[in-house]
C-alpha cells in the first residue's frame, strides 16, 4: 500500500532553513499525475497547505508564504522535499507530506513531523 | 483565522446523529464540488473521510456523509459512536490559492 514519511531536523534556529524530505513508497511519483503536498498544523491550531509539486515537475505555494517555500522532485529516490526559508516560530509546527489526486483530496498522509524553530 | 469556518466544538451521544458546517465564500466552498473531510484523532496524520463533498474512500463507513448547500459545506455522522470522537476539518478547492481549510471541530461522543 502507499506509504509514506516525513524525515528531517526536529530543531531549526530562526532565520535559518527547515530542510524536510518526505519518501514515497508503494507508489511511483511519476506516474498517475498526483499533486505531492506538504501540509502543516502549528500546536493546537488547524491545518495549512504549504504547497505541492505535480509529478511533471510543476509547483504551487501558498501565497502566504511569501515566497519562502520551494519544493523539489527526486524521482530517483521516489522523494519530494520541503525547504522554507528565513522560519521564525510562527512556523513552529507538524509538517506532513500527503498525496493528492486532484483539487485537496488528500488520501495518503504521512505520519508527521515536529519542527521547532527556537535557538 | 481559518479560510473556512467550522464550529470549535460540536457533542452527541452514541447512536445519535451530528452534522458539523464549513462555510466558505464564492470563491470555494459556493463554487467547487471539491469539498473533502478529514477525521483527525489526537497524535495521528488525518485522514479522509469524504471526498467530492459526498464520495467515501475506500474502506470509510457509510455512517459518514456529505452535502452542500450553497456556501456551506455539512458533514454529518450517523449512529455515533466511542471512535468518532476525533477532530474534524473540511477544506475545499480554492482556485488560485488552490486549498483552504477549516479550522476544525472537536467532536465529543458524550
Amino acid at each position: 500500500q502507499v506509504q509514506l514519511q516525513e524525515s528531517g531536523p526536529g530543531l531549526v534556529k530562526p532565520s535559518q532553513t527547515l530542510s524536510l524530505t518526505c519518501t514515497v513508497s508503494g507508489d511511483s511519483m511519476t506516474s498517475g499525475g498526483h499533486y505531492w503536498s506538504w501540509i502543516r498544523q502549528g500546536p493546537g491550531k488547524g491545518l495549512e497547505w504549504i504547497g505541492y509539486i505535480h509529478h511533471r515537475g510543476s509547483t504551487y505555494y501558498n501565497p502566504s508564504l511569501k515566497s519562502r517555500g520551494l519544493i523539489s522532485l527526486d524521482t530517483s529516490k521516489n522523494q519530494f522535499s520541503l525547504k522554507l526559508t528565513s522560519v521564525t516560530a510562527a512556523d513552529t509546527a507538524v509538517y506532513f507530506c500527503a498525496r493528492d489526486p486532484n483539487g485537496g483530496a488528500y488520501d495518503h498522509w504521512g505520519q508527521g513531523t515536529l519542527v521547532t524553530v527556537s535557538s | 483565522q481559518s479560510a473556512l469556518t467550522q464550529p470549535a466544538s460540536v457533542s452527541g451521544s452514541p447512536g445519535q446523529s451530528i452534522t458539523i458546517s464549513c462555510t466558505g465564500t464564492n470563491s470555494d466552498v459556493g463554487t467547487y464540488d471539491l469539498i473533502s473531510w478529514f477525521q483527525q484523532h489526537p497524535g495521528k496524520a488525518p485522514k479522509l473521510i469524504l471526498y467530492e463533498v459526498k464520495r467515501w474512500p475506500s474502506g470509510v463507513s457509510n455512517r459518514f456523509s456529505g452535502s452542500k448547500s450553497g456556501n456551506t459545506a455539512s458533514l454529518t455522522i450517523s449512529g455515533l459512536q466511542a471512535e468518532d470522537e476525533a477532530d474534524y476539518y473540511c477544506s475545499s478547492y480554492a482556485g488560485s490559492t488552490y486549498v483552504v481549510f477549516g479550522g476544525g471541530t472537536k467532536l465529543t461522543v458524550l
